[in-house]
């Protein structure tokens, strides 16, 4: 589990803070986007997703936003708990395709 | 509902050794995957399958066969197991329309 996550970038907020993860996507013609959680020696966590007629979508505590123009994708989570902490990545598609990408990923730290 | 399982979780091999890593999903979905995991590097599609009796290449498909004779099992064969192939191996399912839901994945080191 650990082996995966070297060298990612990383993030520290304090508990009951929100966070902002950043994805910067490639594909000018991905519509659909995808967050993932994974957290140490798990798989992959579906989080939330948007499709691409949309600018933002909440869930609970989660919102993303997307913004076409700069091909960007951000995750917000609020009032960050430990349980929080973990890899986050995003995935993009092209509707009617198979190929999904998959950024590296950030990893969440919530300090208490 | 399991999801999506696979087995074994953790395992290890010689170079030259073959060997399969399983993967079963009870959600009657169509579509499934496998994707490797390397660090630094995001998930990498090896082969997927859209229904039994179809598969397809991926982004590095070499050294892996597959086969879907069900909808509901996707096995991984390393055919001759080489030091590269060390990784995580994901498998991951979903409909047509929905996300993909992928398993806890298999650890695998290659000697």
């Amino acid at each position: 589990g650990e082996s995966v996550g070297l060298h990612l970038p990383t993030l520290s907020v304090q508990e009951g803070d929100n966070s902002i993860i950043n994805c910067a996507y490639s594909n000018s013609a991905s519509d659909y986007f995808i967050w993932y959680k994974q957290e140490s020696g798990k798989g992959p966590q579906f989080i939330i997703d948007i499709r691409s007629n949309m600018d933002k979508r909440q869930g609970q505590r989660v919102t993303v936003l997307l913004n076409k123009t700069v091909k960007h994708l951000s995750l917000q989570i609020a009032a960050t708990q430990p349980g929080d902490s973990a890899v986050y990545f995003c995935a993009e598609n092209t509707s009617g395709t198979y190929k999904y990408i998959f950024g590296t990923g950030t990893r969440l730290k919530v300090l208490a | 509902n399991a999801g999506v399982t696979q087995t074994p979780k953790f395992q290890v091999l010689k170079t030259g050794q073959s060997m399969t890593l399983q993967c079963a999903q009870d959600m009657n979905h169509e579509y499934m995957s496998w994707y490797r995991q390397d660090p630094g590097m995001g998930l990498r599609l090896i082969h997927y399958s859209v229904g039994a009796g179809i598969t397809d290449q991926g982004e590095v498909p070499n050294g892996y066969n597959v086969s879907r004779s069900t909808t509901e099992d996707f096995p991984l064969r390393l055919l001759s197991a080489a030091p590269s192939q060390t990784s995580v191996y994901f498998c991951a399912s979903k409909t047509s329309a929905d996300t993909q839901y992928f398993g806890p994945g298999t650890r695998l080191t290659v000697l």
